[in-house]
């Protein structure tokens, strides 16, 4: 079945950039998101970007895929304190449910 | 953006008793809803898939007798956990996509916490 994997940890300075990596298995993938998770919250929807496009851009985050090798990164620029969380990459077809990846807490250090 | 409302968001019940979640989708006709379950620092399992005026999808291992779905309309699917136990504690999150063959967006309610004592 598919897989998406996300490293579990990440840690870094307030004001760098933070860079969440995320690879997938399934090639007929449509559409990528990340989603970033509070403590104790549901989903907030971060970005999506469909296969056929390389990068988008918003505001402090910006979306990286490359689609030969499968993977997808997030940056978030000049890192805040609010940004800690769970970011989840999830990857899914036109009309298919969305497969998660495990999750990368990203703690901000200030 | 649109906004999946999901109620409640806390509930504490008592081992055997029925507990119903609901999702809604506020703004947006949903055709499909999703059904996940969260355990604590791990990531979202999907439960079932829930298409308006059918019946429910259900993932390999849900028992659809223990957690039954109801999609009644285009804007509300209903999650009832049946004679609920303290191993049914999670976090069970929904998530709607609205309809239209181009939209690639899933929104997602809030989450509701379920524990059973």
């Amino acid at each position: 079945g598919e897989d998406v994997e996300q490293s579990l940890f990440l840690s870094v300075r307030e004001g760098d950039s933070s860079v969440i990596n995320c690879t997938y298995t399934d090639s007929s993938s449509t559409y990528l998101y990340w989603y970033k998770q509070e403590p104790g919250a549901g989903l907030q929807l971060l970005t999506y970007i469909f296969s056929n496009m390389d990068m988008k851009q918003d505001q402090r985050l910006t979306v990286l895929l490359n689609k030969k090798d499968k993977h997808l990164s997030l940056r978030i620029a000049d890192t805040q304190t609010g940004d800690s969380a769970i970011y989840f990459c999830a990857e899914a077809q036109r009309n298919t449910p969305l497969v998660f990846g495990k999750g990368t807490r990203l703690s901000v250090i200030a | 953006g649109a906004v999946v409302s999901q109620h409640p968001s806390w509930v504490i019940c008592k081992s055997g008793t029925s507990v119903k979640i609901e999702c809604r989708s506020l703004d947006f006709q949903a055709t499909t809803m999703f059904w996940y379950r969260q355990f604590p620092k791990q990531s979202l399992m999907l439960m079932a898939t829930s298409n308006e005026g059918s019946k429910a999808t259900y993932e390999q291992g849900v028992e659809k007798d223990k957690f039954l779905i109801n999609h009644a309309s285009l804007t509300l699917s209903t999650l009832t956990v049946t004679s609920a136990h303290p191993e049914d504690s999670s976090f069970y999150i929904c998530s709607a996509r609205s309809r239209g063959p181009n939209t690639g967006e899933l929104f997602f309610g809030e989450g509701s916490r379920l524990t059973v004592l």
